[in-house]
């Protein structure tokens, strides 16, 4: 069935550091790709999506593009803040159904 | 500004009890779902529901009941809650499309003693 596997967390950087969150999944088809961030106390805000393969999804300087040869579609950035600390959530919509799977979550600290 | 909300922020329930968890979305969205979020497991679908009336099982459905009576609200019923219960609960919405986002709303964290 479909999967969405994300690297685990949690991940501690510096402030103006690299980031980079891997997803890779698995599924039916070339679905859309997403990733949420959850701020603390909050429910989930779509970051950017996808749609079609080599698609670049970006939004607040982060970026994704989804990659069909190697099932990916990992999330950079070149220089975070500590106002990205925040939980990262991967998703795809599941083929035939209106069911999303998430993957597990990464969290991310930066420190001043 | 389109919305998700959910009926609380915060709930301490005791077991046995029967507990509702309402949410309300205002973008007219036919889709909806509630899933729990408990650390290292990610989100995990409870049920969702494609119109009024209708609903589907999700992943975890055991334990739990929904309610869709109409098209903006999506109701989620533990009949017995359990400490086991205990957890995050996140409602959403989304247009029927695998293009579209979900909507969040900020989530309920419930407490069972």
């Amino acid at each position: 069935g479909d999967s969405v596997t994300q690297m685990e967390g949690p991940v501690t950087l510096s402030e103006e550091a690299f980031l980079t969150i891997n997803c890779t999944y698995t599924a039916t088809g070339y679905p859309s790709l997403f990733w949420y961030v959850q701020y603390p106390g909050e429910g989930l805000q779509l970051l950017l999506k996808a749609t079609k393969a080599d698609d670049k999804g970006s939004n607040k300087g982060f970026e994704a593009t989804y990659r069909k040869e190697t099932t990916s579609f990992h999330l950079e950035k070149g220089s975070v803040q500590v106002s990205d600390s925040a939980v990262y959530f991967c998703a795809l919509p599941t083929s035939g159904t209106y069911k999303y799977i998430f993957g597990t979550g990464t969290r991310l600290k930066v420190l001043a | 500004d389109v919305k998700v909300t959910q009926s609380s922020r915060y709930l301490v329930k005791r077991t046995g009890e029967k507990v509702f968890l309402e949410c309300v979305q205002d973008m007219d969205h036919e889709n909806m779902f509630w899933y729990r979020q408990d650390p290292g497991l990610g989100l995990r679908l409870i049920y969702f529901s494609y119109d009024v009336k209708m609903k589907e099982k999700g992943d975890i459905p055991e334990g739990y009941s929904v309610s869709r009576e109409k098209k903006e609200r999506f109701s989620l019923i533990l009949e017995s809650a359990s400490t086991n219960q205990t957890s995050m609960y996140l409602c959403a919405s989304a247009a029927p499309s695998s293009y579209n986002e979900q909507f969040f709303g900020p989530g309920t964290r419930l407490t069972v003693l």
